[in-house]
């Protein structure tokens, strides 16, 4: 258990609804990231925080995909209308933020199926 | 990092031997190297990391070689036991575009008991 923690752990939803995912980071951990990862693939870069600042999205994220991290803490993902091309691992890391080049510490993942 | 689709590159040992997971990574300006390790149903997990000013770096039973001329990354376990079975990951970030770690394909290993 890396302290991260994710959820649900597992959503199925039809097509056109819309779902939200939580994470809760390590408490001290300032930059909070959220990837995706599908079968067979590396995880991919979505976005990520510095406390509750939104610095970077990736051109991957499309306009249905939205990201939240309020009061610097707990960060929520949201994917409105959802399509079946959404479902994916959907992974949030966290790190110290304290350097340029840290090491990242992975929850287990909100597995999203779209039927 | 270069897509394989569904069929990940695969590596079988036999226990007690050792593995050499090889990874090509593709930008210049990366300055900062990582492998993690995933296991079935969980988040990547870090194994051990480099930054681009060296060459070598050794862990417990890991070693990372960094090979900038080509662009090349390579881990290394030592007497490779049944619970190394997972997907490893390389992973680099760049020093320009933010703090963000891109990740490479997998390799899977299997070990045979």
């Amino acid at each position: 258990d890396t302290g991260v923690s994710q959820d649900p752990r597992h959503k199925i939803t039809k097509r056109g609804q819309n779902v939200t995912f939580r994470c809760d980071p390590i408490s001290e951990h300032n930059r909070l990231y959220w990837y995706r990862q599908t079968l067979g693939q590396g995880p991919e870069f979505l976005t990520y925080f510095q406390n509750e600042a939104q610095l970077e999205k990736s051109r991957l994220l499309s306009d249905r995909f939205s990201a939240e991290r309020p009061k610097g803490s707990f960060s929520t993902l949201e994917i409105q209308r959802t399509e079946q091309g959404d479902s994916a691992m959907y992974l949030c890391a966290s790190s110290l933020g304290a350097g340029e080049n840290e090491k990242l510490f992975f929850g287990s993942g909100t597995q999203l199926s779209v039927l | 990092g270069e897509s394989v689709g569904l069929h990940l590159p695969t590596l079988s040992v036999q226990e007690g031997d050792n593995s050499i997971i090889n990874c090509a990574y593709s930008n210049s300006a990366s300055d900062y190297f990582i492998w993690y390790k995933q296991e079935s149903g969980k988040g990547p997990q870090f194994i051990i990391d480099i930054r681009s000013n060296m060459d070598k770096r050794q862990g417990q039973r890991v070693t990372v070689l960094l090979n900038k001329t080509v662009k090349h990354l390579s881990l290394q376990i030592a007497a490779t036991q049944p619970g190394d079975s997972a997907v490893y990951f390389c992973a680099e970030n760049m020093k320009t575009g933010g703090f963000k770690t891109i990740f490479g394909a997998g390799t899977r290993l299997f070990v045979k008991a």
